[in-house]
Protein backbone atom coordinates (compact mmCIF):
# COMPACT_ATOMS: atom_id res chain seq x y z
CA UNK A 1 0.00 0.00 0.00
CA UNK A 2 0.95 3.42 -1.22
CA UNK A 3 2.21 5.55 2.20
CA UNK A 4 4.22 8.96 3.23
CA UNK A 5 7.38 8.87 4.03
CA UNK A 6 9.49 11.25 5.97
CA UNK A 7 13.09 11.97 6.76
CA UNK A 8 14.73 12.26 8.48
CA UNK A 9 13.02 10.42 11.59
CA UNK A 10 15.20 12.98 13.96
CA UNK A 11 16.70 15.72 13.69
CA UNK A 12 18.59 17.76 15.97
CA UNK A 13 19.68 21.06 15.51
CA UNK A 14 20.60 24.71 17.42
CA UNK A 15 18.62 27.91 18.27
CA UNK A 16 18.64 30.06 15.17
CA UNK A 17 19.66 27.48 12.63
CA UNK A 18 17.62 26.74 9.54
CA UNK A 19 16.32 23.43 9.51
CA UNK A 20 14.31 21.67 6.34
CA UNK A 21 11.72 18.76 6.90
CA UNK A 22 11.06 16.45 4.13
CA UNK A 23 7.99 14.49 3.07
CA UNK A 24 6.81 12.46 -0.20
CA UNK A 25 2.78 12.34 -0.30
CA UNK A 26 1.13 9.74 -1.77
CA UNK A 27 1.73 9.86 -5.84
CA UNK A 28 -1.63 10.93 -6.86
CA UNK A 29 -2.50 12.98 -4.24
CA UNK A 30 -3.61 16.44 -4.64
CA UNK A 31 -3.57 18.00 -1.05
CA UNK A 32 -0.72 18.12 1.58
CA UNK A 33 -0.30 19.67 5.24
CA UNK A 34 2.05 19.63 7.76
CA UNK A 35 0.89 19.13 11.45
CA UNK A 36 2.68 19.12 14.90
CA UNK A 37 2.96 17.57 17.99
CA UNK A 38 4.58 19.49 21.16
CA UNK A 39 5.70 16.62 23.44
CA UNK A 40 2.47 16.02 25.76
CA UNK A 41 0.25 18.47 23.72
CA UNK A 42 -2.09 18.09 21.28
CA UNK A 43 -1.91 17.59 17.28
CA UNK A 44 -2.08 20.99 15.49
CA UNK A 45 -2.88 21.85 12.32
CA UNK A 46 -0.09 24.12 11.25
CA UNK A 47 -0.67 24.42 7.37
CA UNK A 48 -2.42 22.75 4.24
CA UNK A 49 -1.09 23.23 0.71
CA UNK A 50 -3.15 22.54 -2.86
CA UNK A 51 -2.40 23.10 -6.60
CA UNK A 52 0.77 24.63 -5.49
CA UNK A 53 -0.23 27.19 -2.80
CA UNK A 54 -1.13 27.28 1.22
CA UNK A 55 -4.74 27.20 1.37
CA UNK A 56 -4.90 27.64 4.74
CA UNK A 57 -2.45 28.82 8.10
CA UNK A 58 -3.09 28.30 11.75
CA UNK A 59 -1.75 31.59 13.90
CA UNK A 60 1.47 29.32 14.13
CA UNK A 61 2.54 29.18 10.85
CA UNK A 62 4.09 32.54 10.83
CA UNK A 63 6.79 33.95 9.03
CA UNK A 64 9.53 31.81 10.08
CA UNK A 65 7.56 28.75 8.55
CA UNK A 66 7.47 28.12 4.96
CA UNK A 67 6.19 24.80 2.49
CA UNK A 68 7.40 23.99 -0.72
CA UNK A 69 6.86 21.10 -3.26
CA UNK A 70 10.13 21.57 -5.38
CA UNK A 71 9.24 18.94 -7.99
CA UNK A 72 6.09 16.68 -8.44
CA UNK A 73 7.24 14.60 -5.36
CA UNK A 74 8.65 16.60 -2.74
CA UNK A 75 6.20 18.45 -0.22
CA UNK A 76 9.05 20.35 2.33
CA UNK A 77 8.58 22.34 5.29
CA UNK A 78 11.66 25.16 6.17
CA UNK A 79 11.96 26.63 9.51
CA UNK A 80 13.76 29.81 9.18
CA UNK A 81 15.55 30.26 12.61
CA UNK A 82 14.21 27.36 14.97
CA UNK A 83 13.25 28.43 17.87
CA UNK A 84 13.23 26.18 21.28
CA UNK A 85 9.51 25.94 21.04
CA UNK A 86 10.03 24.61 17.93
CA UNK A 87 10.66 21.47 19.42
CA UNK A 88 7.65 18.77 18.38
CA UNK A 89 6.96 16.04 15.97
CA UNK A 90 6.38 17.42 12.60
CA UNK A 91 4.33 15.28 10.69
CA UNK A 92 3.16 15.30 6.99
CA UNK A 93 0.20 14.27 5.58
CA UNK A 94 -1.67 13.77 1.89
CA UNK A 95 -5.08 13.13 0.47
CA UNK A 96 -6.44 12.24 -2.90
CA UNK A 97 -9.15 15.22 -2.44
CA UNK A 98 -10.50 17.54 -0.24
CA UNK A 99 -13.69 17.54 2.00
CA UNK A 100 -13.86 13.67 3.65
CA UNK A 101 -10.97 12.16 1.81
CA UNK A 102 -8.59 10.86 4.72
CA UNK A 103 -5.27 11.95 5.57
CA UNK A 104 -3.01 9.58 5.61
CA UNK A 105 -0.24 10.48 7.66
CA UNK A 106 3.49 9.91 7.48
CA UNK A 107 5.75 8.68 10.55
CA UNK A 108 7.07 11.81 11.78
CA UNK A 109 9.91 13.96 12.00
CA UNK A 110 10.96 14.44 15.51
CA UNK A 111 12.86 18.17 15.41
CA UNK A 112 14.49 18.66 18.78
CA UNK A 113 16.17 22.33 19.05
CA UNK A 114 19.18 23.20 21.41
CA UNK B 1 -13.81 28.11 18.23
CA UNK B 2 -13.74 24.22 17.32
CA UNK B 3 -12.50 21.98 20.20
CA UNK B 4 -12.82 18.12 20.67
CA UNK B 5 -12.09 16.86 24.26
CA UNK B 6 -10.84 13.39 24.67
CA UNK B 7 -11.49 11.33 28.26
CA UNK B 8 -7.72 11.74 30.10
CA UNK B 9 -5.31 8.06 29.71
CA UNK B 10 -3.58 6.74 29.94
CA UNK B 11 -6.31 3.75 30.26
CA UNK B 12 -5.03 -0.04 30.99
CA UNK B 13 -6.94 -2.99 30.05
CA UNK B 14 -6.54 -6.74 30.05
CA UNK B 15 -7.67 -8.59 27.15
CA UNK B 16 -11.16 -9.22 26.26
CA UNK B 17 -11.90 -6.55 28.31
CA UNK B 18 -14.63 -3.89 26.84
CA UNK B 19 -13.14 -0.47 25.50
CA UNK B 20 -14.66 2.50 25.78
CA UNK B 21 -12.69 6.14 25.02
CA UNK B 22 -15.41 9.04 25.45
CA UNK B 23 -15.32 12.02 23.01
CA UNK B 24 -16.99 15.29 23.15
CA UNK B 25 -16.33 18.22 20.69
CA UNK B 26 -17.60 21.77 20.42
CA UNK B 27 -18.37 22.59 16.59
CA UNK B 28 -20.73 25.11 14.56
CA UNK B 29 -22.65 22.87 11.84
CA UNK B 30 -22.20 20.08 11.04
CA UNK B 31 -18.33 18.30 11.35
CA UNK B 32 -17.21 15.22 10.09
CA UNK B 33 -15.45 13.11 12.92
CA UNK B 34 -12.77 10.71 13.02
CA UNK B 35 -10.67 8.40 14.90
CA UNK B 36 -7.09 8.01 14.51
CA UNK B 37 -4.75 5.37 15.24
CA UNK B 38 -1.23 5.54 16.78
CA UNK B 39 0.72 2.77 17.06
CA UNK B 40 4.24 2.55 18.58
CA UNK B 41 6.62 4.07 16.15
CA UNK B 42 4.02 4.89 13.64
CA UNK B 43 2.62 7.83 12.15
CA UNK B 44 -1.28 8.38 12.55
CA UNK B 45 -3.45 6.12 10.76
CA UNK B 46 -7.41 6.58 10.27
CA UNK B 47 -9.47 4.10 12.42
CA UNK B 48 -12.96 4.88 11.37
CA UNK B 49 -15.32 8.41 10.43
CA UNK B 50 -18.78 9.64 10.37
CA UNK B 51 -20.19 12.38 8.46
CA UNK B 52 -23.38 12.89 9.77
CA UNK B 53 -25.30 12.56 12.74
CA UNK B 54 -26.23 8.89 13.63
CA UNK B 55 -23.63 7.37 11.16
CA UNK B 56 -21.82 4.49 12.60
CA UNK B 57 -18.77 4.36 12.01
CA UNK B 58 -16.93 1.16 12.19
CA UNK B 59 -13.04 -1.02 11.24
CA UNK B 60 -11.22 -3.63 12.84
CA UNK B 61 -14.33 -4.64 15.44
CA UNK B 62 -14.04 -0.60 16.47
CA UNK B 63 -16.86 1.11 16.89
CA UNK B 64 -18.07 4.86 16.99
CA UNK B 65 -21.58 6.79 16.61
CA UNK B 66 -22.26 9.98 15.28
CA UNK B 67 -24.30 11.68 18.64
CA UNK B 68 -25.46 15.35 17.41
CA UNK B 69 -27.72 15.37 20.83
CA UNK B 70 -25.01 14.41 23.03
CA UNK B 71 -22.07 16.38 20.61
CA UNK B 72 -20.25 13.16 21.06
CA UNK B 73 -18.43 9.95 19.15
CA UNK B 74 -17.19 7.92 22.12
CA UNK B 75 -15.19 4.68 20.66
CA UNK B 76 -16.00 1.47 21.65
CA UNK B 77 -14.70 -2.69 21.33
CA UNK B 78 -16.06 -5.81 22.90
CA UNK B 79 -13.03 -7.40 23.22
CA UNK B 80 -9.76 -5.88 22.98
CA UNK B 81 -6.39 -7.45 22.22
CA UNK B 82 -2.87 -6.77 22.82
CA UNK B 83 -2.23 -5.48 19.56
CA UNK B 84 -4.70 -2.57 20.13
CA UNK B 85 -1.96 -1.12 22.19
CA UNK B 86 -1.69 2.51 21.07
CA UNK B 87 -2.62 5.91 21.16
CA UNK B 88 -5.82 6.66 19.99
CA UNK B 89 -7.38 10.26 18.70
CA UNK B 90 -10.73 11.69 18.27
CA UNK B 91 -10.99 14.39 15.13
CA UNK B 92 -13.08 16.68 13.54
CA UNK B 93 -12.89 18.65 10.47
CA UNK B 94 -15.73 21.32 8.80
CA UNK B 95 -13.52 22.14 6.13
CA UNK B 96 -14.94 22.02 2.48
CA UNK B 97 -11.61 21.19 0.46
CA UNK B 98 -8.34 20.86 2.32
CA UNK B 99 -9.38 19.27 5.80
CA UNK B 100 -7.92 21.25 8.51
CA UNK B 101 -8.22 18.50 11.81
CA UNK B 102 -8.54 19.51 14.83
CA UNK B 103 -7.56 16.63 17.30
CA UNK B 104 -7.88 15.71 20.95
CA UNK B 105 -5.13 15.04 23.32
CA UNK B 106 -5.26 11.63 22.74
CA UNK B 107 -5.63 8.64 24.85
CA UNK B 108 -2.62 5.75 25.38
CA UNK B 109 -4.12 2.77 25.63
CA UNK B 110 -2.38 -0.39 26.84
CA UNK B 111 -3.40 -4.07 27.03
CA UNK B 112 -2.38 -6.50 29.51
CA UNK B 113 -2.17 -10.12 28.27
Amino acid sequence: EPEVTQTPSHQVTQMGQEVILRCVPISNHLYFYWYRQILGQKVEFLVSFYNNEISEKSEIFDDQFSVERPDGSNFTLKIRSTKLEDSAMYFCASSAAGDNSPLHFGNGTRLTVT
Amino acid sequence: GDSVTQMEGPVTLSEEAFLTINCTYTATGYPSLFWYVQYPGEGLQLLLKATKADDKGSNKGFEATYRKETTSFHLEKGSVQVSDSAVYFCALTRNQGAQKLVFGQGTRLTINP
